[in-house]
């Protein structure tokens, strides 16, 4: 079973407005990591906001939040007042905390944003 | 504070050559990490060294696949006797045992192999 679960392969937003990604994830581990990374088209994929298993609040970082609900395993990314530049493709990705997989990354396949002026 | 370093950036290579590459990770970070990334998919996890140690290797890490960190700083990914279907982007990731458990990975700018 796939670990993560992005259903949007592309999003389309028009800049200034507010937009979400869909991330759903699948784990038996209490413990665990969820972090949202964005790839421009030169390839880096960088960092945006990381949400642990036992956060109470949701996480934010400036205009990207992170819907989390537990019981429905989703964590899904809110971009407010969207930008021409955060045209790009966005990944979901969760890190367990136990068993042989613990350094490990597991990506979801990506959603393509792009912000229409 | 300079981020995460790869080289070569490209890499275009004949069917059946070794090539190798390498990561220079953020400097206090004690923690590297592969993966591969091909066309239209997420990052896919390769291997990770904690230190000097290979901690964990996926089974996509074939035989002609070798990754070392021998003084627990940079670290060299080799592929022996390339074929077609290793076109892709490696990714390089470091992250700090310090930094509890939010342990965030931070990637490098990759690199691109084609295998002709």
């Amino acid at each position: 079973a796939q670990k993560i679960t992005q259903t949007q392969p592309g999003m389309f937003v028009q800049e200034k407005e507010a937009v979400t990604l869909d991330c759903t994830y699948d784990t038996s581990d209490p413990s665990y990591g969820l972090f949202w990374y964005k790839q421009p088209s030169s390839g880096e994929m960088i960092f945006l906001i990381y949400q642990g298993s036992y956060d109470q609040q949701n996480a934010t970082e400036g205009r990207y939040s992170l819907n989390f609900q537990k019981a429905r395993k989703s964590a899904n990314l809110v971009i407010s007042a969207s930008q021409l530049g955060d045209s790009a493709m966005y990944f979901c990705a969760m890190r367990e905390s136990r068993g042989s997989t613990l350094g490990r990354l597991y990506f979801g396949r990506g959603t393509q944003l792009t912000v229409w002026p | 504070d300079t981020g995460v370093s790869q080289n070569p950036r490209h890499k275009i290579t004949k069917r059946g050559q070794n090539v190798t590459f390498r990561c220079d990770p953020i400097s206090e970070h004690n923690r590297l990490y592969w993966y591969r990334q091909t066309l239209g998919q997420g990052p896919e996890f390769l291997t990770y060294f904690q230190n000097e140690a290979q901690l964990e290797k996926s089974r996509l890490l074939s035989d002609r696949f070798s990754a070392e960190r021998p003084k627990g700083s940079f670290s060299t990914l080799e592929i022996q006797r390339t074929e077609q279907g290793d076109s892709a982007m490696y990714l390089c990731a470091s992250s700090s045992i310090d930094s509890g458990i939010t342990d965030t990975q931070y990637f490098g700018p990759g690199t691109r192999l084609t295998v002709l």
